[in-house]
């Protein structure tokens, strides 16, 4: 069974503290590892798709990576315009999605 | 941004009545699916769609079915709603599922409709 663990549930920074969100899988022939971003009220937005251990994608300040066994989403000098609900989720064999609990980000100004 | 759509955005009914939920896209994409949201569980999926007429569960569909008579319309039936049904509930679409290729399949999600079941 595919699963996704993400960690911390909740971080609190400072703006400008830079720091890292985990997501942890174990899923039967990765095809995917996903990032989304989602605002209270709102459904989940779409930031990165990984495919391959190695593999990184930057978009402003935020920066994906992903190991064999874990994905990390770098948040550098974030603003309080970043705080969200960012989600991991992976697709597997089964081409179905599993997604993590999320990690609740605020960013104090 | 992708355009999906969810109808009603939020809904108050009682227990046991029926209660269907609407997604539309105007993205032709092929896959749809139908999640609940939460707190504790994040997202999970009730059903999804493949294309028209052809449908499959996920993790968390009994009481749930679903029909997609139409490439851009997903509906979501609660046949008797019960009280554990409240929920947020997420249409989300995706482009394709290529089985040679690592193909395209990343979501994009609708609004969302805010379901309360008294």
């Amino acid at each position: 069974e595919d699963q996704v663990t993400q960690s911390p549930e909740a971080l609190r920074l400072q703006e400008g503290e830079s720091s890292s969100l985990n997501c942890s899988y174990t899923v039967s022939g990765l095809r995917g590892l996903f990032w989304y971003r989602q605002d209270p009220g709102k459904g989940p937005e779409f930031l990165f798709t990984l495919y391959s251990a190695g593999e990184e994608k930057e978009k402003e300040r935020l920066k994906a990576t992903l190991t064999k066994k874990e994905s990390f989403l770098h948040i550098t000098a974030p603003k309080p315009e970043d705080s969200a609900t960012y989600l991991c989720a992976s697709v597997g064999g089964s081409y179905i999605p599993t997604f993590g609990r999320g990690t609740s980000l605020i960013v104090h100004p | 941004d992708a355009g999906i759509t969810q109808s009603p955005r939020h809904k108050v009914t009682e227990t046991g009545t029926p209660v269907t939920l609407r997604c539309h896209q105007t993205e032709n994409h092929r896959y749809m699916y139908w999640y609940r949201q939460d707190p504790g569980h994040g997202l999970r999926l009730i059903h999804y769609s493949y294309g028209v007429k052809d449908t499959d569960k996920g993790e968390v569909s009994d009481g749930y079915s679903v029909s997609r008579s139409k490439t851009e319309d997903f509906l979501l039936t609660l046949e008797s709603a019960t009280s554990s049904q409240t929920s947020v509930y997420f249409c989300a679409i995706s482009e394709f599922w290529d089985r040679v290729s690592r193909g395209s399949y990343e979501q994009y999600f609708g609004p969302g409709t805010r379901l309360t079941v008294t």
